[in-house]
């Protein structure tokens, strides 16, 4: 069964810092994946996905993520983070197929301090 | 561009009373998810629609809930009788048909808030 595993729950990091959120997912052959950001009261909106070739990918904000297909991780990272960046992170994983279905991890929260 | 629009934002109810949500997908987009998000639990897919079918139902929680898609524009998300344990976040979700493949990418409507007394 497919899995995505989030292993950091909070993350509190500085303003101008750099972040980096891991994720791990459990599958049996490469998925498309997706990163999701989540203000608070908000819906989810998409930073970025990976559906194949460069496997570093740019996104919005100025995130990006490293698909490595040995480790079996997509990790999310931004440079300099900002006061703005202050939200909750979702990975997620969708299969190959026709199934339209994405499977989530739990979500990591990020706080910035000042 | 609308996105995906949803209403209402918020709805408090008593227990026992019947609830309908409803959202208004993206133009064009032929699938349609609603998730539910409780601190708990997370973010669960209960259902999804393909081009105006139930393709999967399996995260429907009991028979309390139902959903419906009479068109492409439309989709409602009922629960009858509510009770306080259905208290969380509702979303819904679309997705464009594939084009050069087969992919997944959601947009996601704002949610609605649900409270159950």
């Amino acid at each position: 069964a497919q899995s995505v595993t989030q292993p950091d729950i909070h993350i509190t990091v500085s303003e101008g810092a750099s972040l980096e959120l891991r994720c791990n997912y459990s599958y049996g052959a490469t998925p498309y994946l997706f990163w999701y950001v989540q203000s608070p009261g908000q819906g989810l909106q998409l930073l970025l996905k990976y559906f194949s070739g460069d496997t570093l990918v740019q996104g919005i904000k100025g995130f990006e993520a490293e698909f490595k297909r040995s480790q079996s991780s997509f990790n999310l990272r931004k440079p300099s983070v900002h006061w703005s960046d202050a939200a909750e992170y979702f990975c997620a994983v969708g299969p190959r197929s026709n199934d339209y279905k994405l499977s989530f991890g739990a979500g990591t929260t990020v706080t910035v301090r000042a | 561009d609308a996105g995906v629009i949803q209403s209402p934002r918020h709805e408090v109810t008593e227990m026992g009373q019947e609830v309908t949500l409803r959202c208004k997908p993206i133009s064009g987009h032929n699938s349609l998810f609603w998730y539910r998000q409780t601190m708990m639990r997370g973010l669960e897919l209960l259902i999804y629609f393909n081009n105006n079918v139930p393709i999967d139902d399996s995260g429907m929680p009991e028979d309390r809930f139902s959903a419906k898609m009479p068109n492409a524009s439309f989709s409602t998300l009922k629960i009858q009788p509510s009770e306080p344990r259905d208290s969380a976040v509702y979303f819904c979700a679309s997705s464009p048909p594939p084009s050069g493949g087969l992919y997944n990418e959601q947009f996601f409507g704002p949610g609605t808030r649900l409270t159950v007394l």
